[in-house]
């Protein structure tokens, strides 16, 4: 069965570096999407991507977040200059439309 | 701005249990409510999907209801067993178009005791 992957499956970087995270979607799916999970909080949504654009975002997804489709595959995540409160599990989902979102397994991300 | 809310926080049953999951939300103006089960450390795994027309869906031993008027889903498992054991969150989507907002509940912990 298809399924959503990511890389990398853990992540340490140091405060103000640049991290990439890495999204492979459902190969025939149309509308991808970043979440991300603070450790004890609520899943919390990033930002959704369409016809490699920018559907939607949230107040969290400022100018340190983009996103990118690369090639015809990856789906990428990348934050500028991390801060400590980056620090999270970022989830990347897919979906044919606008119904049932496949979630992948998620980076778990450490800013020291 | 919504908000979702689930109760219980956590859920401890015995094996072959009937249990109902609840997921209220502030706005009833939603596109569809999704139910997830989430294992310790791992993505989510999407388990039924409501439309806003749409009054429940069931697979297998699962059903969900929704009454978006008075902002209310639930999730009933039936005859539960261990391998249930796990977060269940619902999450909303708002909008219109290609232009969606998604909100999480907090989720319930479920233990489902052999």
């Amino acid at each position: 069965e298809p399924e959503v992957t990511q890389t990398p499956s853990h992540q340490v970087t140091q405060m103000g570096q640049e991290v990439i995270l890495r999204c492979v979607p459902i190969s025939n799916h149309l509308y991808f999407y970043w979440y991300r999970q603070i450790l004890g909080q609520k899943v919390e949504f990033l930002v959704s991507f369409y016809n490699n654009e920018i559907s939607e975002k949230s107040e969290i997804f400022d100018d340190q977040f983009s996103v990118e489709r690369p090639d015809g595959s990856n789906f990428t995540l990348k934050i500028r200059s991390t801060k400590l409160e980056d620090s999270a599990m970022y989830f990347c989902a897919s979906g044919e439309g606008r119904g049932t979102q496949y979630f992948g397994p998620g980076t778990r991300l450490l800013v020291l | 701005k919504q908000e979702v809310t689930q109760i219980p926080a956590a859920l401890s049953v015995p094996e072959g249990e009937n249990l109902v999951l609840n997921c209220s939300f502030t706005d009833s103006a939603i596109y569809n409510l999704q139910w997830f089960r989430q294992d310790p450390g791992k993505g989510l795994t999407s388990l039924l999907l409501i439309q806003s027309s749409q009054r429940e869906q069931t697979s297998g031993r699962l059903n969900a209801s929704l009454d978006k008027s008075s902002g209310r889903s639930t999730l009933y498992i039936a005859a539960s067993q261990p391998g249930d054991s796990a977060t269940y969150l619902c999450a909303v989507r708002q909008g219109l178009g290609n232009f969606n907002k998604f909100y999480f509940g907090s989720g319930t912990k479920l233990n489902v005791k052999p």
